[in-house]
């Protein structure tokens, strides 16, 4: 059982590069979920999703798509990457009542 | 949705027990208390969650007064390992999405030798 696996675990980009953030779970979640934290912070909601083909936008959703065209997989996009979303990425998910489980993290940097 | 408060630091000594209190004075009916902690360059991790008075788990106590405006998360007797980010939580256990998992900037506490 490995949990909430991201990847990859650092990527730096070019600005106005485009990239996939990989996120999968083998808990059989409903509920999925992306994060980023600055420096410093605490964690930012971006997408989230609360099943397959069904996903809505958190606190920070600009500059970022989501799909979840499977229980399992809920990659975030970058479109066009900017320095301002250089951060460290992390993705959770959890069943309905029951605490979140968070993968690693994915340090992304923006040159 | 329910606004938590919590220092932004605490320092302490291997050894000793650690309180760290978290206030939300406007909690509904039907939010819970849940605490994570976060290690350096990890993820969040659950720690406890509670609805009133007291729970206790391997890792740590989680004590709520009866008006549960405020809960207080008990460490005992920390080491250097417990060096980490404490983030308070409030909100409905049911609920279907992500939004009211708001983590805030939580309360880095440094245990030192």
């Amino acid at each position: 059982n490995a949990g909430v696996t991201q990847t990859p675990k650092f990527q730096v980009l070019k600005t106005g590069q485009s990239m996939t953030l990989q996120c999968a779970q083998d808990m059989n979640h409903e509920y999925m979920s992306w994060y980023r934290q600055d420096p410093g912070m605490g964690l930012r909601l971006i997408h989230y999703s609360v099943g397959a083909g069904i996903t809505d936008q958190g606190e920070v959703p600009n500059g970022y798509n989501v799909s979840r065209s499977t229980t399992e997989d809920f990659p975030l996009r970058l479109l066009s990457a900017a320095p301002s979303q250089t951060s460290v990425y992390f993705c959770a998910s959890r069943k309905e009542g029951t605490e979140a489980f968070f993968g690693q993290g994915t340090r992304l940097t923006v040159v | 949705l329910a606004k938590t408060t919590q220092p932004i630091s605490m320092d302490s000594y291997e050894g000793q027990e650690v309180n760290i209190t978290c206030s939300h004075n406007n909690i509904a009916t039907n939010d819970y208390i849940t605490w994570y902690q976060q290690f350096p360059s990890q993820g969040p991790r659950f720690i406890i969650q509670g609805y009133k008075t007291k729970v206790t788990n391997e890792v740590a106590s989680l004590f709520i007064p009866a008006d549960r405006k405020s809960s207080t998360l008990s460490l005992p007797r920390v080491s250097l390992s417990d060096t980490a980010v404490y983030y308070c939580l409030v909100g409905d256990r049911r609920n279907t999405g992500f939004q009211k998992l708001v983590f805030g900037t939580g309360t880095r506490l440094l245990v030192s030798p």
